[in-house]
């Protein structure tokens, strides 16, 4: 059984766009995290959400909405598309956020690419 | 401003060799130090992971050295194996409000046979 699943795992899209990612852990984890890793392969976190509540938010445009409806979803909503928003998106899941040494479980990423 | 600086880029090694993954940190106040493994077209994976009180860790053929007074972590993989081609990530996070991990920049990772 896959623990974190998202979907979908390639996303091609025009520029101007709106589009949504789909993360879902089975794990029974509290936390969970979206980041973005570029095409130099760098990954940075974006978002993370510790039972349904918006922990962390980095220096993200607005264009980015997170949601979590429930402790084991966490949606990621993307307006007006540009084309730096090609990335490959991570959804990732943690026991609780409250310690520093959680392991952090990632699901497959969405090959996102922006035309 | 790159809060974990890690080096190289990239790695050719051959099988039977030892790969070295040196990473540093600027933070003291960072406590965890995982090292992540991603296979192309995979999400990272935790491989193996130090807390600074202790000096090195050893898991299989994978060992962290930690360097607490020079801030500097490395992953060593003896006896290295095709099957450990992949990007390795060293990370960090801090003991201060919720787990926030800041990653290297990655080590691309080539065991030639």
């Amino acid at each position: 059984d896959t623990a974190v699943s998202q979907t979908p795992k390639y996303l091609v899209t025009q520029m101007g766009n709106d589009k949504s990612i789909k993360c879902e852990q089975n794990l029974g984890h509290d936390t969970m995290y979206w980041y973005k890793q570029d095409s130099k392969k760098f990954l940075k976190i974006m978002f993370s959400y510790n039972n349904k509540e918006l922990i962390i938010n980095e220096t993200v445009p607005n264009r980015f909405s997170p949601k979590s409806p429930d402790k084991a979803h966490l949606n990621l909503h993307i307006n007006s598309l540009e084309l730096g928003d090609s990335a490959v998106y991570f959804c990732a899941s943690s026991q609780e956020a409250y310690r520093s040494y959680n392991e952090q479980f990632f699901g497959p990423g969405t090959r996102l690419t922006v035309l | 401003q790159q809060q974990v600086k890690q080096s190289p880029q990239s790695l050719i090694v051959q099988k039977g060799g030892i790969s070295i993954i040196n990473c540093a940190y600027e933070n003291t106040a960072f406590d965890y130090f995982p090292w992540y493994q991603q296979f192309p077209g995979k999400g990272p994976a935790l491989l193996i992971a130090i807390r600074p009180d202790v000096s090195e860790k050893k898991e299989g053929r994978f060992t962290i050295s930690f360097n607490k007074s020079a801030k500097q972590f490395s992953l060593h993989i003896m006896d290295s194996q095709p099957g450990d081609s992949a990007t390795y990530f060293c990370a960090a996070s801090a003991q201060t409000g919720f787990q926030k991990l800041v990653f290297g920049t990655g080590t691309r990772l080539l065991v030639s046979p």
